[in-house]
């Protein structure tokens, strides 16, 4: 079974700082796939970044990127230059390999509620 | 392009009542997927459709509950009868076919509470 932690119930950042969400996980697969959601205020998922466990790079999208440390087990998000708006609960998931029947499925952590501080 | 739709948003019902949530998936989009958001349980997914068939159910949590996709442009989700404990945040999610990440997209949620 596959499961995700997110250790962090809460974190503060100062507007314009950088800050690490931080994301562990644990499965028997060899491939599979790690997702981050953020859920702001307004109650909506908006993916933010994806990583395949075979990706040889660190994913990036924008402000976000993903400090992928495979031997550790942990996919951690980094937002840069925080901002006011990025104020939202973030949940970190995983899916599956792509040939098991149940790839579709995505397992949640528990998230983290960021708020940025003016 | 119109994301996932889901309504109503908000739904308040009497505990024994017949709940129906609705969603409109991104069209085009082969998978549907029906979740439930607690302080509790964080969310959860009952249920998953590809091309209109349920593939996965067991993630719902009695027989109370049932979803049902009679086409690729609308899914609903029934709670009969309702009870306080369904009270929750349900999301429709959709997602491509065809994709290298198999991501999904999010509705706006349904926020149920039942008294």
């Amino acid at each position: 079974a596959q499961k995700i932690t997110q250790t962090q119930p809460g974190m503060f950042v100062q507007e314009k700082e950088a800050v690490t969400l931080d994301c562990t996980y644990d499965t028997s697969d060899q491939s599979y796939g790690l997702f981050w959601y953020k859920q702001p205020s307004s109650g909506e998922m908006i993916f933010l970044i994806y990583q395949g466990s075979y990706d040889e790079q660190n994913a990036t999208e924008g402000r976000y990127s993903l400090n992928f440390q495979k031997a550790r087990k942990s996919a951690n998000l980094v937002i840069s230059a925080s901002q006011l708006g990025d104020s939202a609960m973030y949940f970190c998931a995983m899916r599956r390999p792509i040939s098991s029947g149940s790839a579709r499925q995505l397992t949640f952590g528990s998230g983290t509620q960021l708020t940025v501080l003016p | 392009d119109a994301g996932v739709i889901q309504s109503p948003r908000h739904e308040v019902t009497e505990m024994g009542q017949e709940v129906t949530l609705r969603c409109k998936p991104i069209s085009g989009h082969d998978y549907l997927f029906w979740y439930r958001q607690t302080m509790m349980r964080g969310l959860e997914l009952l249920i998953y459709f590809n091309n209109n068939v349920p593939i996965d159910d067991s993630g719902m949590p009695e027989d109370r509950f049932s979803a049902k996709m009679p086409n690729a442009s609308f899914s609903t989700l029934k709670i009969q009868p309702s009870e306080p404990r369904d009270s929750a945040v349900y999301f429709c999610a959709s997602g491509p076919g065809t994709s290298r990440h198999n991501e999904q997209f999010f509705g706006p949620g349904t926020r149920l509470t039942v008294l």
